[in-house]
Parts: C-alpha cells; structure tokens; sequence
C-alpha cells in the first residue's frame, strides 16, 4: 500500500484481557518500529526489527509485551493480561533502513478499563 | 530521565510570522535530528533533519538550526500559515544495529491564528 497501515485503530479492552495489534508496513521496508505514545507525551520505542529479526527489545516495558514479524512484512504486538497503565497510542514506523525517514502508521488508540 | 526536552508544551503565532520551536537534549552521542509534525488521529510526519555536522538546514519554510555547545536545537517556521497548526515532536538518534532508534521530546502544541 501506500502508506503504513494499523488495525484496529482503536481498541477498549478490560483488564486482564490479552491484545494483538497489527502493522502493515510499506511494501519492501526492511526496518520496523514499534513505538507507544502516553497522552500528552512524546513517541517512546518499544522494540525494533530488521526483516524478521527482532534486534532491539530493550524498551518493552514488562515481559507480558511480546512482537513478533514472522516474515519479515506484517508485524504483531501483543500485550497480554492488559492493566489500565497500557492505556496509550501503539505507533508503527518503517523505513528501508539506515538514515532513511520513518514512516509513521496513523496508530492504535488502546483503552484498558 | 527525559534525554530529549521541548520546555514550551504549546505556542501560539500569528498567520504570516515567524513560528520558533525549541528543544533541549542531554546525550552528546546523539548525531542526527529531526522534527516531525503530528495531526490529531493520525500518525507523525517527518518535517526536516539534521546531522551533528551541519549548524543549519532549510527546506521551505522550514528551517532547523542546531547548537552542539548548548545541545539545543530549534525549528523555525516562516512565515507561519493556519496549517501549520499541529503537534511538532522535535527527535534525536544515534544509528544502532542498522537501524535509528528516535528519542522524542514531549512536543509543543503550534496554533496560528488568522
């Protein structure tokens, strides 16, 4: 496509509750970002793959976090056993690699209750 | 430990002068900068870049200047028009494994009224 897709783009879930969010990347982008925005905070990185190796994880902020790119395209995060502090923006970027510009998804606005 | 800081959380311009966006950050290893713009619901849009080797790049409207001394950097918008009105995230990187981790500040709400 022409852009970086996310589904949903919104997503109520109760606490406890696991999620999965989806990023469709820029077809042939080999870096992927993941990124989770707080209200009224900046972009905070997750974790980052390189086709389908996860090479950077250090910002998942507990083990209940897990992405995955299976093959090197689509990517999926998941949080499982969701609390109310997961509640933020889940933002998507790639980018052919390197210096090259990140493209941003529009994001997936999460609500846990 | 905020290593990258945008003090003014919004400002207001008139259309037609100069919009000034400031950023502050703390770690001299980062080399690269950048700027991008966010419209409500959507995701961030890269705006304009710079390397730790330039002091200044313009593109447009748009100029970024960056002091490596004070490790401050601005966006300077001229002359400001009603679309620009957004959120400006300012971002800072260093390149690892391949690839550039951003380190965003909070952002600064820009309003320009007519």
């Amino acid at each position: 496509g022409a852009g970086v897709s996310q589904s949903p783009r919104y997503k109520v879930a109760k606490r406890g509750q696991d999620v999965a969010l989806r990023c469709d990347p820029i077809s042939g982008h080999v870096s992927l970002f993941w990124y989770q925005q707080a209200l009224g905070q900046g972009p905070e990185f997750l974790t980052y793959f390189q086709n389908e190796a996860q090479l950077d994880k250090s910002g998942l902020p507990s083990d209940r976090f897990f992405a995955e790119r299976p093959e090197g395209s689509v990517s999926t995060l998941k949080i499982q056993r969701t609390q109310q502090e997961d509640s933020a923006v889940y933002l998507c970027a790639s980018l052919r690699g390197g210096r090259e510009t990140q493209y941003f998804g529009p994001g997936t606005r999460l609500l846990v209750l | 430990d905020q290593q990258v800081k945008q003090n003014s959380p919004s400002l207001s311009v008139q259309e037609g002068r100069i919009s000034i966006l400031n950023c502050d950050y703390t770690n001299s290893m980062f080399d690269y900068f950048l700027w991008y713009k966010k419209y409500p619901a959507e995701g961030p849009t890269f705006l304009i870049s710079i390397s730790s080797i330039k002091d200044k790049n313009e593109d447009g409207r748009f100029t970024v200047f960056l002091n490596k001394s004070a490790k401050h950097l601005s966006l300077h918008i001229v002359p400001s028009q009603p679309g620009d009105s957004a959120v400006y995230f300012c971002a800072a990187s260093v390149l690892n494994q391949g690839a550039q981790k951003l380190v965003f500040g909070q952002g600064t709400r820009l309003t320009i009224n007519p």
